[in-house]
């Protein structure tokens, strides 16, 4: 089944020590999405590729970067993880484009604990 | 800007209630409208869509009827499980990019 996949599904991680979550997709399509989810909210939007273009959103830390080294995979790294950013971290795709019909499909996430 | 409103939670019913979670939008242009829903622990999964005025989106028994005049798009299930038991998002996304717009979600909690 084509699919999202998150790993690893739960992380721990130390103050201040790098961190990679990665997450990859067999549905092929252009768009790739991180979010962070935090307990009984909605999932706010880190950023998203559309294909190989970077796009950040206003309010996301400088403390998170992410990359797309090809259409199947993206990562979001967190430089300098502090106690705040302990989260779920969920990864979507979408076929993109400028019709905006088109839903995203979610992976099952990441839960980050920082310790 | 666009937003979505949706009732806040937690949302408690009996099994075999019905349901109804209500959720209205504020858009320009044609919106396309979802209803996810977040078991504990996972990921959204997508329930069902409308892309369109007077559409309506099913799955597994739930049901939502695009309505633009009263720029709504209401969630509906005839009788509730427990396996219900979720968080459920009202969404949209427009055409002028490739963001979608969440509710901040409600509880659902279906005793048995």
């Amino acid at each position: 089944d084509a699919m999202v996949i998150q790993n690893p599904r739960y992380q721990v991680t130390q103050f201040g020590k790098p961190v990679t979550l990665s997450c990859s997709q067999t549905l092929n399509h252009n768009v790739m999405y991180w979010y962070q989810q935090k307990s009984s909210q909605a999932p706010k939007l880190l950023f998203h590729y559309y294909d190989k273009d970077f796009n950040n959103e206003a309010d996301t830390p400088d403390n998170f970067q992410s990359r797309r080294p090809n259409t199947s995979f993206c990562f979001l790294d967190i430089r300098s993880p502090g106690l705040g950013d302990a989260a779920m971290y969920l990864c979507a795709t979408s076929r993109g484009g400028t019709s905006g019909t088109y839903e995203q499909y979610f992976g099952p996430g990441t839960r980050l604990t920082v310790t | 800007g666009d937003s979505v409103t949706q009732m806040e939670g937690p949302v408690t019913l009996s099994e075999e209630a019905f349901l109804t979670i209500n959720c209205t939008y504020t858009a320009t242009g044609y919106p396309s409208l979802f209803w996810y829903v977040q078991y504990p622990g996972e990921g959204l999964q997508l329930l069902l869509k409308a892309t369109k005025a007077d559409d309506k989106g099913s799955n597994k028994g739930f049901e939502a009827t695009y309505r633009k005049e009263t720029t709504s798009f209401h969630l509906e299930k005839g009788s509730v499980q427990v396996s219900d038991s979720a968080v459920y998002f009202c969404a949209l996304s427009t055409e002028r990019d490739d963001k979608i717009i969440f509710g901040k979600g409600t509880r659902l909690h279906i005793l048995p």
